[in-house]
């Protein structure tokens, strides 16, 4: 079972932030919270990933609460092409269970 | 690097066929896996490896087998294809904290 939960669905304005929250509530203290996202039916591509510090790419930023149990995705300024289904994840990379464990997602639909 | 490389990109099959997906990387990533997704679904794993002649299970196992002979490819191989195992097929490696996906493959199972 996916260890996060998300809404289902939210949209937002071109050009405004899209912020896309996460609950991961029992993340244990040597999981990442990782980010993906899927455009259409390709394979899903990475965003950005973080262990408790807030993290900032050219893509995104990821906000992650004190106590870990949630965060937050900052799209700063959302475009059309940013329309997709994004994954909130935890991963602990560092043994042999390294491996993704994806939920729904949440469909995000960024409008003209 | 060409990164992921997935191939078929397409395939249809009758129920009974076997076949094998490809899935190759340049990468040198020991981490390699293989995902379905089924429409509104989010991405399941079938199997996974974490090196060169180890694979495991992941939650979706049943009728599909594969192995790691070398670090670069991962088939992966329906035995006897059934209309269930329609859907899409996602190839994915790693090293680290970067998870890669492939394309995808498209299978039908008539």
């Amino acid at each position: 079972d996916a260890k996060t939960t998300q809404p289902t669905s939210m949209d937002c304005a071109e050009g405004r932030a899209a912020n896309l929250p996460c609950n991961h509530s029992t993340i244990s203290g040597n999981e990442y919270v990782y980010w993906y996202r899927q455009i259409h039916s390709q394979g899903p591509q990475y965003i950005i990933h973080g262990l408790k510090n807030n993290e900032t790419n050219e893509m995104a930023s990821l906000i992650i609460t004190e106590d870990r149990k949630s965060s937050t995705l900052i799209l700063p300024h959302a475009t059309l092409r940013d329309t997709a289904v994004y994954y909130c994840i935890v991963r602990d990379y560092t043994g042999a269970n390294s491996k993704l464990t994806f939920g729904k997602g949440i469909t995000l639909s960024v409008r003209p | 690097n060409a990164g992921v490389t997935q191939t078929p990109k397409f395939q249809v099959l009758k129920t009974g066929q076997s076949m094998t997906l490809q899935c190759a990387q340049d990468m040198n990533h020991e981490y390699m896996s293989w995902y379905r997704q089924d429409p509104g679904m989010g991405l399941r794993l079938i199997h996974y490896s974490v090196g060169a002649g180890i694979t495991d299970q992941g939650e979706v196992p049943n009728g599909y087998n594969v192995s790691r002979s070398t670090t670069e490819d991962f088939p992966l191989r329906l035995l006897s294809a059934a209309p269930s195992q329609t859907s899409v097929y996602f190839c994915a490696s790693s090293l680290g904290p970067l998870v890669v996906f492939g394309p995808g493959t498209r299978l039908t199972v008539l």
